[in-house]
C-alpha cells in the first residue's frame, strides 16, 4: 500500500524569497518519488523524481528535493521564487513496479510581486 | 515530435450521451494511463494499459471503458455519461517499468449537463 500527503494545499511567497513545498509519503517497498507542476489549463510537467540514487535530487528551473527515509519525507525547494513559479505542484509516490502511482492533492503556489 | 496529443481539447455532452476520448503518442512508450482531475483531488487514475494488450482498473473506473488500439493508441469511452463525470481528463504514457516518469497530454475538460 502506498500513499501521499502535501502538507499545505496553499502557499503564498513574495518574488525572491524560498519555496518549501512539503511531501510526506508511506510506501511498502522502495519508493519512487517525483514532483509535477501544473501550470493553469495545462498538462503536468515532470520537475524531479527521485529513484533510489542519490536523497538530494535537483530538477529543473532550481528546484530541487531532498528524499528522507527516516521522516518518509520529499519536501520540494527553491531558493528564490520567480512570478513564473506560480502553479499548482504535485507530489507522486510509485513503487513495486505496480502501474498504480498515487498523486497528492496538490499544492498551490501563489508568488506576490 | 509531438508527444502525447488528446482529442477533443473541450467537450459539452448531456446526460446519458456518449463520448470516447482519443489519446495517441510517439514516444514509442508501453504503458498509458487515463486520469480525471477533479478540484482538490489531484489525479485519480481511471484505467492504465501496462503494454499493448492488456488493461487494467484504476481507482475510479466505474462508468469508463477503454481499447488499447496498438501501442501508439488509448481510447476512454463513457457509454452513458453522467454530471459526475464532469471533469478534466489526462492521459499519460511512460517507458513500461510501472514506476517511473509519466508524460502527459494537454487534456481534454468535459463537462456533462
Amino acid at each position: 500500500a502506498q500513499s501521499v500527503t502535501q502538507l499545505d494545499s496553499h502557499v503564498s511567497v513574495s518574488e525572491g524569497t524560498p519555496v518549501l513545498l512539503r511531501c510526506n509519503y508511506s510506501s511498502s517497498y522502495s519508493p519512487s518519488l517525483f514532483w509535477y507542476v501544473q501550470h493553469p489549463n495545462k498538462g503536468l510537467q515532470l520537475l524531479l523524481k527521485y529513484t533510489s540514487a542519490a536523497t538530494l535530487v535537483k530538477g529543473i528551473n532550481g528546484f530541487e528535493a531532498e528524499f528522507k527515509k527516516s521522516e518518509t519525507s520529499f519536501h520540494l525547494t527553491k531558493p528564490s521564487a520567480h512570478m513564473s513559479d506560480a502553479a499548482e505542484y504535485f507530489c507522486v509516490v510509485s513503487s513495486g513496479g505496480s502501474y498504480i502511482p498515487t498523486f497528492g492533492r496538490g499544492t498551490s503556489l501563489i508568488v506576490h510581486p | 515530435n509531438a508527444g502525447v496529443t488528446q482529442t477533443p481539447k473541450f467537450q459539452v455532452l448531456k446526460t446519458g450521451q456518449s463520448m470516447t476520448l482519443q489519446c495517441a503518442q510517439d514516444m514509442n512508450h508501453n504503458s498509458m494511463y487515463w486520469y480525471r482531475q477533479d478540484p482538490g483531488m489531484g489525479l485519480r487514475l481511471i484505467y492504465y494499459s501496462a503494454s499493448e494488450g492488456t488493461t487494467d482498473k484504476g481507482e475510479v473506473p466505474n462508468g469508463y471503458n477503454v481499447s488499447r488500439l496498438n501501442k501508439r493508441e488509448f481510447s476512454l469511452r463513457l457509454e452513458s455519461a453522467a454530471p459526475s463525470q464532469t471533469s478534466v481528463y489526462f492521459c499519460a504514457v511512460e517507458p513500461g517499468t510501472g514506476d517511473d516518469e509519466q508524460f502527459f497530454g494537454p487534456g481534454t475538460r468535459l463537462t456533462v449537463l
